[in-house]
C-alpha cells in the first residue's frame, strides 16, 4: 500500500517548456487535489477533482491544467511554464470532505 | 486574502515541555480545522482534526482547541519531544467543501 505517489520528485525546466506532474494513489479514494507550497504562503489549492470524470479550480489554477485520467490518477499540465511556478508541488487524495493524505511533492524550478 | 493565519512562523521549546501552536480564522462559514505535521522533503501528514460542534480533542499527546466565537484555534503537544520538531499548518473548511484553506505553517523546534 503505497498511498500517493507523485513523479518526478525533481524537475528543472526552461521558460516556455511544458511538462506533466503525474500522481496517483491507491487507497481508493473518491477525490484528488494539487497544491503548490510557496515559503511564506502555505498549502494553496489549483484544482481537484471530487470524482472521477470531474475537475473544478481551486483558488490558484491560471496557467494549470488537469486530467483525472481514472479513479487512481490526476495529471497536472503545466502548458508554457513561468518563473513564477517554481514551487513545491503536492498531490493529495480524500475518500471524502475529510482529511486529505498527500504525496511526498515535486519540486520543480522553472529558470 | 489569507482565510487561515498562524502568526507566528516559528516557535521554540524545551523537550518535555508544552508547545502550543496557534490560528486564526476569518470565515465565518468553516466548520471543519484541521492540524497537519511535514517534515523537510515530506509531504504533510494529517495529525488532528476538530468540527465546530466541538470546543475540544484530543488524540494522545496533541489537542485541538476550537473557540468559535473568536475564531480562534490552538493545538497543544504536551510533553514536546524531539520528533515533534516540524513545521505544523492549520487547515480549514466550509460544510461539504472539498477545499481546504492552510495557513502560512509554524515551524516547531523542540530542544533537547
Amino acid at each position: 500500500n503505497a498511498g500517493v505517489t507523485q513523479t518526478p520528485k525533481f524537475q528543472v525546466l526552461k521558460t516556455g517548456q511544458s511538462m506533466t506532474l503525474q500522481c496517483a494513489q491507491d487507497m481508493n479514494h473518491n477525490s484528488m487535489y494539487w497544491y503548490r507550497q510557496d515559503p511564506g504562503m502555505g498549502l494553496r489549492l489549483i484544482y481537484y477533482s471530487a470524482s472521477e470524470g470531474t475537475t473544478d479550480k481551486g483558488e490558484v489554477p491560471n496557467g494549470y491544467n488537469v486530467s483525472r485520467l481514472n479513479k487512481r490518477e490526476f495529471s497536472l499540465r503545466l502548458e508554457s511554464a513561468a518563473p513564477s511556478q517554481t514551487s513545491v508541488y503536492f498531490c493529495a487524495s480524500s475518500p471524502t470532505v475529510s482529511e486529505q493524505f498527500f504525496g511526498p511533492g515535486t519540486r520543480l524550478t522553472v529558470l | 486574502d489569507q482565510q487561515v493565519k498562524q502568526n507566528s512562523p516559528s516557535l521554540s521549546v524545551q523537550e518535555g515541555r508544552i508547545s502550543i501552536l496557534n490560528c486564526d480564522y476569518t470565515n465565518s462559514m468553516f466548520d471543519y480545522f484541521l492540524w497537519y505535521k511535514k517534515y523537510p522533503a515530506e509531504g504533510p501528514t494529517f495529525l488532528i482534526s476538530i468540527s465546530s460542534i466541538k470546543d475540544k480533542n484530543e488524540d494522545g499527546r496533541f489537542t485541538v482547541f476550537l473557540n468559535k466565537s473568536a475564531k480562534h484555534l490552538s493545538l497543544h503537544i504536551v510533553p514536546s519531544q524531539p520528533g515533534d520538531s516540524a513545521v505544523y499548518f492549520c487547515a480549514a473548511s466550509p460544510p461539504d467543501d472539498y477545499k481546504l484553506s492552510f495557513g502560512a505553517g509554524t515551524t516547531v523546534t523542540v530542544r533537547a
